[in-house]
């Protein structure tokens, strides 16, 4: 059974600071990983993506991933409360027929 | 550029009655994905088509639960004989491309209640 893990929080961060979150994941050929974001009663928002190993830059969300530990994180820097939601991390199947989703994390971001 | 669009946004069915979801792909997608989600719980892969085919059914309930994405028109994901466990958010997913480098973007849901 191939799992995607994260640690469901609720992980509290103050304002301007930085929020790490972080996922595991067990197929070693996955070659593609994506964060999605999902604010409460709304369908996921696609944030990040990422299929190299190292980082991925974009505006105040970095991703970093190490495909030897079988790891990847998202980096969100300048925290602001729109930023609480939860975020989803999804890695593809390496039979290539679908994404399988983390059960998310819960972000707080307090004032 | 619409986005991935799903109707209804809401529905409700009794025990024992037919719900038919409809997804209509981003312009130039021809990958679509239908996902459920319970309350507090992740997104379950159910199925994974491309235009007239199946390609990946493995999330999909043996019985009662089918999909399809005709040549022309929505992706249709059909549940007969409803019962209050098919209770859920209904989401689907539209790709250009198909994994392994496939971003996939989500419609706003369908959420199913069964009375």
């Amino acid at each position: 059974q191939k799992e995607v893990e994260q640690n469901s929080g609720p992980l509290s961060v103050p304002e301007g600071a930085i929020a790490s979150l972080n996922c595991t994941y067990s197929d070693r050929g996955s070659q593609s990983f994506f964060w999605y974001r999902q604010y409460s009663g709304k369908s996921p928002e696609l944030i990040m993506f990422i299929y190299s190993n190292g980082d991925k830059e974009d505006g105040r969300f970095t991703a970093q991933l190490n495909k030897a530990s079988q790891y990847v994180s998202l980096l969100i820097r300048d925290s602001q409360p729109s930023d609480s939601a939860t975020y989803l991390c999804a890695v593809g199947d390496s039979s290539a027929s679908k994404i399988i989703f983390g059960s998310g994390t819960r972000l707080s971001i307090r004032p | 550029n619409a986005g991935v669009m799903q109707n209804p946004r809401h529905l409700v069915r009794r025990r024992g009655q037919e719900a038919r979801l409809r997804c209509s792909p981003m312009k130039g997608h021809s990958h679509v994905y239908w996902y459920r989600q319970l309350p507090e719980e992740g997104l379950k892969f159910m199925v994974y088509l491309q235009k007239e085919n199946i390609i990946d059914e493995s999330g999909m309930p043996k019985e009662r639960f089918s999909a399809e994405f005709p040549k022309e028109g929505p992706s249709i994901l059909r549940i007969q004989q409803v019962v209050r466990g098919d209770s859920a958010a209904y989401f689907c997913a539209s790709s250009p491309r198909g994994l392994p480098y496939n971003e996939q973007f989500f419609g706003p849901g369908t959420r199913l209640t069964v009375l």
